[in-house]
């Protein structure tokens, strides 16, 4: 157990819907990390947040968006969702806002049908 | 920029024998390489890193790796498989100056089969 919890497990939804993941990260991690992992693209890197901030983006569509609250979860919002969309989402956390080494959370699958 | 690349999308390996999955990098900067290893519906799980130092690293489940940077491989190896091996491998870089997490790029991955 990496300390990282994913809710929910499992999501599945229309297209054109909207979606909310959440995170919760280790006891005292401050950075959070958000990975699509998909057959087609791989393992990609969405968005991080330090301490309530974002710290860093990469492929990140504009439908999609997150934030992180005072208490440190955080939250992948995803919407207008197409069948493309249907990826595992992975959160991770590190102590620090430059970590080499996170910790990932087992995931949330979303199908979009 | 930095890339990632597993030859072998597959291996299978019997129990006792040796496991060696192979990772190529590119990367602008010196490296921060790291390998993960995912279970069936579970998240990824560091097995370990190198960042500078010593470049034969030794990780968890007895797994190691060597750098070698002429050859810019990070190859993963363990003498002995053990069925709860089985799983999917990924190779990972990070290539920024400070190798944080964000900026890690990984391979396509490598998937483990152990026979009996």
């Amino acid at each position: 157990d990496s300390g990282v919890t994913q809710t929910p497990k499992h999501l599945i939804t229309a297209t054109g819907q909207r979606v909310t993941l959440r995170c919760s990260p280790r006891s005292g991690d401050l950075s959070v990390y958000w990975y699509q992992q998909s057959l087609d693209q791989g393992l990609q890197f969405l968005i991080q947040y330090y301490n309530g901030e974002e710290r860093a983006k990469g492929n990140i569509l504009e439908r999609f968006s997150a934030q992180q609250f005072p208490d440190l979860h955080s939250e992948l919002n995803l919407s207008s969702l197409e069948l493309g969309d249907s990826a595992l989402y992975f959160c991770a956390s590190s102590a620090y806002r430059d970590s080499t080494e996170a910790f990932f959370g087992q995931g949330t699958r979303l199908t979009v049908v | 920029a930095q890339s990632v690349t597993q030859l072998g999308s597959h291996v299978s390996v019997s129990e006792g024998a040796l496991v060696l999955l192979r990772c190529n990098y590119s990367s602008s900067v010196p490296p921060y390489l790291f390998w993960y290893v995912q279970y069936p519906n579970q998240g990824l799980q560091l097995l370990l890193k190198y960042t500078t130092g010593a470049t034969l690293v030794k990780g968890i489940n007895g797994f190691e790796a060597e750098f070698k940077k002429s050859e810019t491989s990070f190859h993963l190896t363990k003498p002995s498989a053990h069925m709860s091996d089985a799983a999917e491998y990924f190779c990972a870089v990070s290539g920024s100056l400070s190798g944080s997490a964000r900026q890690l790029t990984f391979g396509s991955g490598t998937q483990l089969t152990v026979l009996p």
